[in-house]
């Protein structure tokens, strides 16, 4: 069974750099061709999907961040990353990551989830 | 971007309604919407996709249809469990985007 787990900081500093891994178990990021993605929920509010990375290591990111974010791929650790970089206030939020359902295309739901990881900006 | 809008925001039910969650999108879509439940302190699970279809080990009391722009998830007799919070998303274009939630209380 495909399991995503997050990890990473849960404190930030503004203006730093929000630095997030997702570590895949049950199942190769290299040997699947799937898009595995990055989305995040602030505190009571709704879903904001940040970005998405293929195996092969091309990315889509949302033009509202993409000044900011970069996404990378690690097969050899079966895992991928998230900076977010010159965070504000408004970057705290619970941040997910979740395969994309179907194999070799982005425009996919999203299934599995990883149970997700709280990161607060504040000094 | 498409915005998807969803009706109501907030929805106050008892056990064994059955209720109804609207999602519209800004643009044509196809059928390429997908439903998600979402408990707190959890991460959204997958209902139903390609708007109708149900997600493997999801039961059956749940029921999407729609196509174009607008969409329904149907509840069927309700239970404790189903009280959540129910998010739509559009996979059609670029830049993927959700619902803002519907929240289903209990009455």
């Amino acid at each position: 069974q495909l399991q995503l787990q997050e990890s990473g900081p849960g404190l930030v500093k503004p203006s730093e750099t929000l630095s997030l891994t997702c570590t895949v178990s049950g199942g190769s990021i290299s040997s699947s061709s799937y898009y595995w993605g990055w989305i995040r929920q602030p505190p009571g509010k709704g879903l904001e999907w940040i970005g998405s990375i293929y195996y092969s290591g091309s990315t889509y990111y949302n033009p509202s961040l993409k000044s900011r974010v970069t996404i990378s791929v690690d097969t050899s650790k079966n895992q991928f990353s998230l900076n977010l970089s010159s965070v504000t206030a408004a970057d705290t939020a619970v941040y997910y990551c979740a395969r994309h359902a179907t194999v070799t295309t982005y425009f996919a739901w999203f299934d599995p989830w990883g149970q997700g990881t709280l990161v607060t900006v504040s000094s | 971007d498409i915005q998807m809008t969803q009706s109501p925001s907030s929805l106050s039910a008892s056990v064994g309604d059955r209720v109804t969650i609207t999602c519209r999108a800004s643009q044509g879509i196809s059928n390429y919407l997908a439903w998600f439940q979402q408990k707190p302190g959890k991460a959204p699970k997958s209902l139903i996709y390609t708007a109708s279809s149900l997600q493997s080990g999801v039961p059956s009391k749940f029921s999407g249809s729609g196509s174009g722009t607008d969409f329904t998830l149907t509840i069927s007799s309700l239970q404790p469990e189903d009280f959540a919070t129910y998010y739509c998303q559009q996979y059609n274009s670029y830049p993927i985007t959700f619902g803002q939630g519907t929240r289903l209380e209990i009455k």
